[in-house]
């Protein structure tokens, strides 16, 4: 089982907001990085550190973290934001860990 | 930019020992960072499963540690994955990535296309 928990699926309609959320004790400590993954396709990284997006990545996506709580949120959700997307972080023995990944779908 | 790409066998029997190797262009391994491999199996999430650094050191998931060995070859700017022992749960698509780590947060990035690895008789 991971250490990191996500919700298996969200919906969000087209051009609207939503939050993709990543709980686990060790983002008390640490922050979380996020990937896209279409089908068939390998993940992208969309947010690492405290709120890094890479070069290449639409301003619509950020990141928060507040608790045992990281998020990954959409400002105006396109069609092509519908993908897998999985968090990752490390728990306190220093292993990488990611969590079990959200099926985000666009409406 | 930096690429990397995956390479090996797509078919490995139970009980053999898997081998993948991961070229990297665009950068020298031995100029610095970690690589990791990461799988997925089929439907499934991704899971870690260990890094390596430029100068050789590594570390490990500990649910597989005790069947992986990663090593790099800085001469030929790539790094390879051997997973012994394997079984039909060891079948995935297999990724190298580079391994980025801070005193707060770590990532991956930029990943391979993948290779998918199916053990079977």
């Amino acid at each position: 089982s991971s250490e990191l928990t996500q919700d298996p699926a969200v919906s969000v309609a087209l051009g609207q907001t939503v939050r993709i959320t990543c709980q686990g004790d060790s983002l008390r400590s640490y922050y979380a990085s996020w990937y896209q993954q279409k089908p068939g396709q390998a993940p992208v990284l969309v947010i690492y550190g405290k709120n890094n997006r890479p070069s290449g990545i639409p301003d619509r996506f950020s990141g928060s973290s507040s608790g045992n709580t990281a998020s990954l949120t959409i400002t105006g959700a396109q069609a092509e934001d519908e993908a897998d997307y999985y968090c990752n972080s490390r728990d306190s023995s220093g292993k990488v860990v990611f969590g079990g990944g959200t099926k985000l779908t666009v409406l | 930019q930096v690429q990397l790409q995956e390479s090996g066998p797509g078919l490995v029997k139970p009980s053999e020992t898997l081998s993948l190797t991961c070229a990297v262009s665009g950068y020298s391994i031995s100029s610095g960072y970690y690589w990791g491999w990461i799988r997925q199996p089929p439907g499934k999430g991704l899971e870690w499963i260990g890094s390596i650094y430029h100068s050789g050191s590594t570390y490990y998931n500990p649910s597989l540690k005790s069947r992986v060995t990663i090593s790099v070859d800085t001469s030929k700017n790539q790094f390879s994955l051997k997973l012994s022992s394997v079984t039909a749960a060891d079948t995935a698509v297999y990724y190298c990535a580079r391994h980025l780590t801070t005193v707060t947060t770590e990532w991956f990035d930029p990943w391979g296309q993948g290779t998918l690895v199916t053990v079977s008789s």
